[in-house]
C-alpha cells in the first residue's frame, strides 16, 4: 500500500526551530497535510499545501514540498513549550481518503 | 461556528457487546469521514459519507459500519466487540467531496475490556 513515513521523535530547545520532516510514496497525492494533536485531544489541521506549491508560510510555520522526491517538512519557527505535541503528516488524493504517518513527537525544552 | 463534536467522549465496553459513536460536523459541512487511531497500526481511514450515502471505505471487517442522516450528522457503529478495538475514533467533517480540508472533532475514546 502506499506509505507516509515520519522520523519519531524530535527534541528541541525553547527558541529554537524545529523541523519535521516526511515522506509519502503515493504520487498522485493531490493534498499533504500537518496535523498536531495535543495529550487527550483530536487532531487539529495546521496547515496544508497542494501538490503543485513547492512553499506555504503561515505565520511560524512554514511547509515545503519536494515533490519529486515526495518529500515534505514543517519549519516551526521560534519553537515554544506550547509546541509539544504529536504531529501529524497525511496526504491525500481527493481530500477524503487521507493516509497518515505514524506521527513525530515533538519535546520542548525550555 | 461550532467546531466538530462527538459523543460520547469516553466508553468502557466488554468484548462481544456493540457500540455506537455519534459525530456532528461543523454547520454546512456535508462530509463526514471516520478514522481509528490506535498505538499499534496509528490513523487508519475507516468510512466517509456524503449525502447520507458512503462513499468510500477503508479496509475494515464488516463489524464496523456507519450511516449519515439528512442533517449530516453520522454515527458509526461496531458490532461484536473486540479488545483490539480499544482506540480512539476520530470523525472529520469537511464541505464537500473532495474539496477542502477536514476538520476533526476530539474523539470518542472506546476501551473494551
Amino acid at each position: 500500500g502506499e506509505d507516509v513515513e515520519q522520523s519519531l521523535f524530535l527534541s528541541v530547545r525553547e527558541g529554537d526551530s524545529s523541523v519535521i520532516n516526511c515522506t509519502y510514496t503515493d504520487s498522485s497525492s493531490t493534498y499533504l497535510y500537518w496535523y498536531k494533536q495535543e495529550p487527550g485531544a483530536g487532531l487539529q489541521l495546521l496547515t496544508y499545501i497542494f501538490s503543485n506549491m513547492d512553499m506555504k508560510q503561515d505565520q511560524r510555520l512554514t511547509v515545503l514540498l519536494n515533490k519529486k522526491d515526495k518529500h515534505l517538512s514543517l519549519r516551526i519557527a521560534d519553537t515554544q513549550t506550547g509546541d509539544s505535541a504529536i504531529y501529524f503528516c497525511a496526504e491525500s488524493e481527493n481530500n477524503n481518503d487521507m493516509r497518515f504517518g505514524a506521527g513525530t513527537r515533538l519535546t520542548v525544552k525550555p | 461556528k461550532a467546531g466538530v463534536t462527538q459523543t460520547p467522549r469516553y466508553l468502557i465496553k466488554t468484548r462481544g457487546q456493540q457500540v455506537t459513536l455519534s459525530c456532528s460536523p461543523i454547520s454546512g459541512h456535508r462530509s463526514v469521514s471516520w478514522y481509528q487511531q490506535t498505538p499499534g497500526q496509528g490513523l487508519q481511514f475507516l468510512f466517509e459519507y456524503f449525502s447520507e450515502t458512503q462513499r468510500n471505505k477503508g479496509n475494515f471487517p464488516g463489524r464496523f459500519s456507519g450511516r449519515q442522516f439528512s442533517n449530516s450528522r453520522s454515527e458509526m457503529n461496531v458490532s461484536t466487540l473486540e479488545l483490539g478495538d480499544s482506540a480512539l475514533y476520530l470523525c472529520a467533517s469537511s464541505l464537500r467531496l473532495g474539496t477542502d480540508t477536514q476538520y476533526f472533532g476530539p474523539g470518542t475514546r472506546l476501551t473494551v475490556l
